[in-house]
This record gives structure tokens, sequence and C-alpha cells, in this order.
């Protein structure tokens, strides 16, 4: 099983700054096998990126991904108010389909 | 892009069994691949297992292995999620997820989440 691990677990900022999130697999993630979403409180999940660098329908250029192997980026340029909430990342090469722990976005 | 919509919450009693439904709209059935993710309190996403409706076949993680069934009814193009002896660990929001694929991957559509007590 790959297991998946977030840093940070808490990145504070202010609207407007960049937020860099990072995903790293245990193992490598075949075809860059990457998704990563947004989830705000009593909200289902949104897909942001897939593929690790592919935005999904809809998604602003604000919000890119990059990353191989065993390590993946997610950065959002910009934040706006909406843009805080946890986000989390999932591999999805093997089952189980393993996501991260989760990165949350706050207000500084 | 399919619709998904779930069964309403429950409560159970630990032991017990509960039944979560999804019902798929908006596409032809089995062309998506369902996953079922959930998310206890305070806690992040886990995968659980995910169906290929096209062929009824599921695969489910390790933990809930014995526990989990998932399961296709192509005549209501929904799908099902059982989960047995029930413990207060699976307190949770089970959601439902689809996929472009025809097999689970990477989920783009999701039901509104189904609240779980134990």
């Amino acid at each position: 099983e790959s297991v998946l691990t977030q840093s940070p677990g808490t990145l504070s900022l202010s609207p407007g700054e960049r937020a860099t999130l990072s995903c790293r697999a245990s193992q490598s993630v075949s075809s860059n096998s990457i998704a990563w979403y947004q989830h705000k409180s009593g909200q289902a999940p949104r897909l942001l990126i897939y593929g690790a660098s592919s935005r999904a329908t809809g998604i602003p250029d604000k919000f890119s991904g990059s990353g191989s192997g065993t390590d993946y980026t997610l950065t959002i340029s910009g934040l706006a108010p909406e843009d805080f909430a946890v986000y989390y990342c999932q591999q999805y090469a093997n089952s189980p389909f393993t996501f991260g722990g989760g990165t949350k976005v706050e207000i500084k | 892009q399919v619709q998904l919509v779930q069964s309403g919450a429950e409560v159970k009693k630990p032991g017990s069994s509960v039944k979560v439904s999804c019902k798929t709209s908006g596409g032809i059935f089995g062309s998506n691949g369902i996953s079922w993710v959930r998310q206890a309190p305070g806690q992040g996403l886990e995968w659980m297992g995910g169906i290929t409706a096209v062929f009824n076949t599921a695969k489910y993680a390790q933990k809930f292995q014995g526990r989990l069934t998932i399961t296709a009814d192509k005549s209501t193009t929904t799908i099902f999620m059982e989960l047995r002896s029930l413990r207060s660990e699976d307190t949770a929001v089970y959601y439902c997820a689809a996929s472009g694929t025809y097999y689970p991957s990477y989920s783009d559509s999701w039901g509104q989440g189904t609240p779980v007590a134990v």
C-alpha cells in the first residue's frame, strides 16, 4: 500500500499570497497518477488536479500541480478567501487508492 | 458529467450493518467507476473501495476486507455500499464518487455525503 505524506499539516497565509503544498509517496507513483482535491467543511470534495498536473474541468489556472516519482506539489497562486480549505492528494495508480493526511490552508 | 445522489443519514447500533445507496444519473450506467470514501470526525479522507459497475467487480481496501460489500444494480442505476459489524470508529460521513473511466480512478463527481453514526 502506498502511503502519502502531506506537508505541512497547516499553512497559515494571508489573502493574495502563494501556497505551496507537498505530497510525498512511500513508493514511486506510476504514470504520475496523483490527484488533488479541495475539501470544505460540510461539502463534498472537489477535484482540482489529476495526472499530477492536469487541471480538472472549470478549475482556474491559479491552481497548478507538478511533480513526478515520489514527490508532488500543489501550488495556489494569489489566495482568495474561498481558497482557504483542506487539500488532499490521492494516488490512484494502485488499489487501495490512498489519500494523504491533508493540508489545511488557513487565514493568517 | 454523472450526478450522484446518496441516501439519507443513518443511526446504527454497534454490531449491526448499514447499507448506503448512491443513485447515478446523467450518464450511461456502467461508464463510470464508483469509489466509496469516508471521513470520520476530525479525520482525513479514507478510500474504502470501488466498483467497475459494467462488470460488477469490486476492490476493497484491506482494512475493510470481509466487512464491506459494494454492488451495482443496473435496473435502478444505483450503487450500494454495505458495511457490517459496525463499531464506533465507523462513525463518519460516507461519500460515493465517480471517475470518468469505467473503472475506479480519480473522482471528478461526488455525492452529497451520508452521515452514519454508530
